[in-house]
């Protein structure tokens, strides 16, 4: 069955670069883009972007194209998001998607000193 | 980008009757007849759920008191008998042209 295993909570200082990782399962990893979702707390879904995994071409939304990085590896079926310099603004829960059918559990972020 | 403008903003239902969530698109999502808007429930503490894809396909394992329709801007999710368990925040989303925006969100309570 189709499996997408996010990484566990974290916990950043401001302005520390922080990666969090969608283990994918079940299917086959490069047939479908990787989407990453966000959502603050008690806020409605802010989608993110996407990569597809066979190429790593990617597509962010304006607003997220200074502070996010899509990556994957292809070896271990994982895909990443980088976010770069975060500030309280991104503290949130984040989502990898497969398309709009599978979603990982969810990441949460605090970014705190 | 695509701004999607749910209605209303927050829904209370008496149990057995209907629900009808709106979702208006700023331009045409549609692209070679199909209707790229999808539907999602979301509950507390959960990933969002897909009910309907492609404005009126129903998602497997989901009820068929859940039905989509619309095309081009204007789109209608529909809870037909709504059940307690119904109880959610429901989104719309179109995935016609990126950035796949989403709806602000209805939360549907019961009366």
């Amino acid at each position: 069955q189709v499996q997408l295993q996010q990484s566990g909570p974290q916990l950043v200082r401001p302005g520390a670069s922080v990666k969090i990782s969608c283990k994918a399962s079940g299917y086959s990893f490069t047939n479908y883009w990787m989407h990453w979702v966000k959502q603050r707390p008690g806020q409605g879904l802010e989608w993110i972007g996407m990569i597809d995994p066979s190429d790593s071409e990617t597509k962010l939304d304006q607003k997220f194209k200074d502070k996010a990085t899509l990556t994957v590896d292809k070896s271990s079926n994982t895909a990443y998001m980088q976010l770069n310099s975060p500030t309280s603004e991104d503290s949130a829960v984040y989502y990898c998607a497969r398309k709009t059918d599978y979603w990982g559990q969810g990441t949460t972020l605090t970014v705190s000193s | 980008d695509i701004v999607l403008t749910q209605s209303p903003a927050s829904l209370a239902v008496s149990l057995g009757q209907r629900a009808t969530i709106s979702c208006t698109a700023s331009d045409s999502i549609d692209t070679y007849a199909n209707s790229f808007m999808h539907w999602y429930q979301q509950k507390p503490g959960q990933p969002p759920k897909l009910l309907i894809y492609r404005a009126s396909n129903l998602e497997s394992g989901i009820p068929a008191r859940f039905s989509g329709s619309g095309s081009r801007t204007d789109f209608t999710l529909t809870i037909n008998p709504v059940e307690a368990d119904d109880v959610a925040t429901y989104y719309c989303q179109q995935s016609n042209e990126d950035p796949y925006t989403f709806g602000g969100g209805t939360k549907l309570e019961i009366k």
